[in-house]
């Protein structure tokens, strides 16, 4: 079956040590989005990205870092410039709509990082 | 800016009750609205979405939702609910270019036997 594979599940950083989230997709979707999660406030987008090596920025992109070399994949970089990394990362991606309009956007279980 | 408000942080309602989640939204023009829920520790399911046409929409395991325009609600419905309805539940809305979604804070929902 098709989906987002997020990776690893559980995550834990050290003081000053950059990390990446890994995902990937076999829906060949052409957009991918990642978003973190805190209790109480939804979910915020770090970064998006529409094509193969594109990305822009979302509202809270700031100590974070993406790539996208491969259509399948859009690993997420948490960086030490991120100094309250502890929460719950989403991605998602979303299929290329023929008529142009918007689409749903399908995500994966999620991963959560936490500060040792 | 666009926003998505879920009034609702906790609702509790009992099994076999009927269950509303509360969402409004501040855009401009008419966006494209979800609802997605949420199981512990998982990821986002979507219920229902509504891009255009018949304001009232159906979705996967019983959910309707009502786009009201004249208010900018999009508020999500069960006749009755099950236990396995406990979840945390999310309005979003995509506006623009990038199929971008803002998400409101969720209403998490407890079912009681």
């Amino acid at each position: 079956d098709g989906g987002i594979t997020q990776s690893p599940k559980y995550l834990f950083r050290k003081e000053g040590q950059n990390v990446t989230l890994s995902c990937e997709q076999n829906l060949n979707h052409d957009a991918m989005y990642w978003y973190r999660q805190d209790p109480g406030q939804g979910l915020r987008l770090i970064y998006y990205s529409q094509i193969v090596n594109d990305f822009q920025k979302g509202d809270i992109a700031e100590g974070y870092s993406v790539s996208r070399e491969k259509k399948e994949s859009f690993p997420l970089t948490v960086t030490s410039a991120q100094k309250n990394p502890t929460a719950f990362y989403l991605c998602a991606s979303i299929p290329r709509d023929a008529k142009g309009g918007n689409q749903p956007q399908h995500f994966g279980d999620g991963t959560r990082l936490s500060i040792l | 800016a666009q926003s998505v408000t879920q009034p609702d942080i906790h609702i509790t309602v009992s099994e076999g009750a009927s269950l509303e989640l509360r969402c409004n939204y501040s855009y401009g023009a008419t966006p494209y609205l979800f609802w997605y829920v949420q199981s512990p520790g998982q990821g986002l399911q979507l219920l229902l979405k509504y891009f255009s046409g018949d304001t009232l929409v159906q979705g996967i395991k019983g959910f309707e939702a009502e786009f009201k325009r004249s208010q900018s609600s999009f508020n999500l419905r069960k006749p009755s609910v099950h236990w396995s309805d406990a979840a945390e539940y999310f309005c979003a809305v995509a506006f623009g270019v990038g199929n971008k979604l803002t998400f409101g804070g969720g209403t998490r929902v407890l079912v009681k036997p």
